[in-house]
């Protein structure tokens, strides 16, 4: 098993760009999340689904769209980039357990 | 976000015992996490105990809850260089969506 796996590890933006993060898990979890985590703030919950064809906002979502159209993936777009956007992009994916299994995560400047 | 609360560093020497601590203002909070971020990784769960339990123990990490003061506590034993690591505290009303505390930079000394 891969886990849950993010593409790309980093990427530069240039501001009004837009871009997709991949997000994929092989465990056939029902539960995925989008957070970004900046430095001092914790993670902050951007968008979550509780199954395919099943998405719902998180405390962040402005500025991010989602879908949800298989159970294995779970792509977060972002439209018109805003140098608000720099951070660390964490998904996650979680089954039947308590735990949440987090990708590596995605560096995302936005200058 | 607003609703966890930890402090932002700790340091240790390695070998002495590690207490990080949280606070949380939800009194539904059902779930309690601890969860690991070593750097340039994604977080990994530690443990996790349920609001009608006070101390959960496993190996050299001992949780302690106190519900009335909503405040948790995760001791690490023994503190070893591998430790060094963000610790996040996290909370739930179910057991599917979290709120996280900012992390606590715990950073090991020899």
């Amino acid at each position: 098993n891969a886990g849950v796996t993010q593409t790309p590890k980093f990427r530069i933006l240039k501001i009004g760009q837009s871009m997709t993060l991949q997000c994929a898990q092989d465990m056939n979890h029902n539960y995925m999340y989008w957070y970004r985590q900046d430095p001092g703030m914790g993670l902050k919950l951007i968008y979550y689904s509780v199954g395919a064809g099943i998405t719902d906002k998180g405390e962040v979502p402005n500025g991010y769209n989602v879908s949800r159209s298989t159970t294995e993936d779970f792509p977060l777009r972002l439209e018109l980039a805003a140098p608000s956007q720099t951070s660390v992009y964490f998904c996650a994916s979680k089954g039947t357990s308590y735990e949440q299994y987090f990708g590596p995560g995605t560096r995302l400047t936005v200058t | 976000g607003e609703d966890v609360e930890q402090s932002l560093f700790l340091s240790v020497r390695e070998g002495d015992s590690s207490v990080i601590n949280c606070t949380y203002t939800d009194s539904s909070s059902t779930y309690l996490y601890w969860y690991k971020q070593e750097p340039g990784a994604g977080l990994q769960l530690l443990t996790y105990i349920f609001s009608n339990m006070d101390m959960k123990q496993d190996q050299r990490l001992t949780v302690l809850l106190n519900k009335k003061d909503k405040h948790l506590s995760l001791r690490i034993a023994d503190t070893q260089t591998g430790d060094s690591a963000i610790y996040f505290c996290a909370e739930s009303s179910n057991d599917y969506k979290l709120s996280f505390g900012a992390g606590t930079t715990v950073t090991v000394r020899a």
